[in-house]
């Protein structure tokens, strides 16, 4: 079965702290995404990486950085936590695409800034 | 940014009746796709079309890709109270470094008995 996982489910932080979100992939998926989650706002690109080490910014890459040292595993880092980064974080990976491949998510990380 | 727009944000309707969903943009997409997101869950595909013109049917539910390759469209048959959930567009873009899946904002279902 394939799996996508995300380190923590709910994380509650202070107001410029620096936050580590992990997200592991047992699926040998060269793509890796991060996206975070807000009513109706759907789903917005952070960063996404489609090798390791290689990493390009999505739509809303400010506030936030990225690790890829190994191919299974992909961290996002808000360097000092603010309250308008309190938001529902979603990891996803896929096989590079070529006709479309299925993006694979993890169950979410529930961060909460205060 | 190559954005999706999705229409209608929200829908409420009764069981039995039909539903479209849409999603637009200005951009061309090598291919679209349509997930479906549980609460507390993340999101699960339900349909890749990659032609222009395309036509995908999954039981009650028929995908269309524009013939531009730039919108598609989600019609639900008969609806029903298992249909209920927030329904995604993503399209896929090639760059000169990697590919990338861009969202639009959603469209969230409920189906009442």
């Amino acid at each position: 079965d394939v799996k996508v996982t995300q380190s923590s489910r709910y994380l509650v932080k202070r107001t410029g702290e620096k936050v580590f979100l992990e997200c592991v992939q047992d699926m040998d998926h060269e793509n890796m995404f991060w996206y975070r989650q807000d009513p109706g706002l759907g789903l917005r690109l952070i960063y996404f990486s489609y090798d390791v080490k290689m990493k390009e910014k999505g739509d809303i890459p400010e506030g936030y950085s990225v690790s890829r040292e190994k191919k299974e595993r992909f961290s996002l880092i808000l360097e000092s936590a603010s309250t308008n980064q309190t938001s529902m974080y979603l990891c996803a990976s896929s096989f590079p695409q070529v006709g479309g491949r299925e993006a694979f998510f993890g169950q979410g990380t529930r961060l909460t800034v205060v | 940014t190559q954005l999706l727009e999705q229409s209608p944000q929200f829908l409420s309707i009764q069981e039995g009746e039909n539903l479209t969903v849409y999603c637009n943009s200005s951009s061309v997409f090598s291919s679209l796709q349509w997930y479906r997101q549980e609460p507390g869950e993340g999101p699960v595909l339900l349909v890749t079309v990659v032609t222009g013109g395309e036509v995908k049917k999954l039981k009650r539910l028929t995908f269309q890709f524009g013939d531009a390759r730039k919108d598609s469209s989600l019609h639900i048959t008969a609806a029903q109270p298992g249909d209920t959930g927030l329904y995604l567009c993503a399209g896929w873009s090639m760059l000169d470094a990697g590919n990338m899946l861009t969202f639009g904002g959603g469209t969230r279902l409920m189906v009442k008995p």
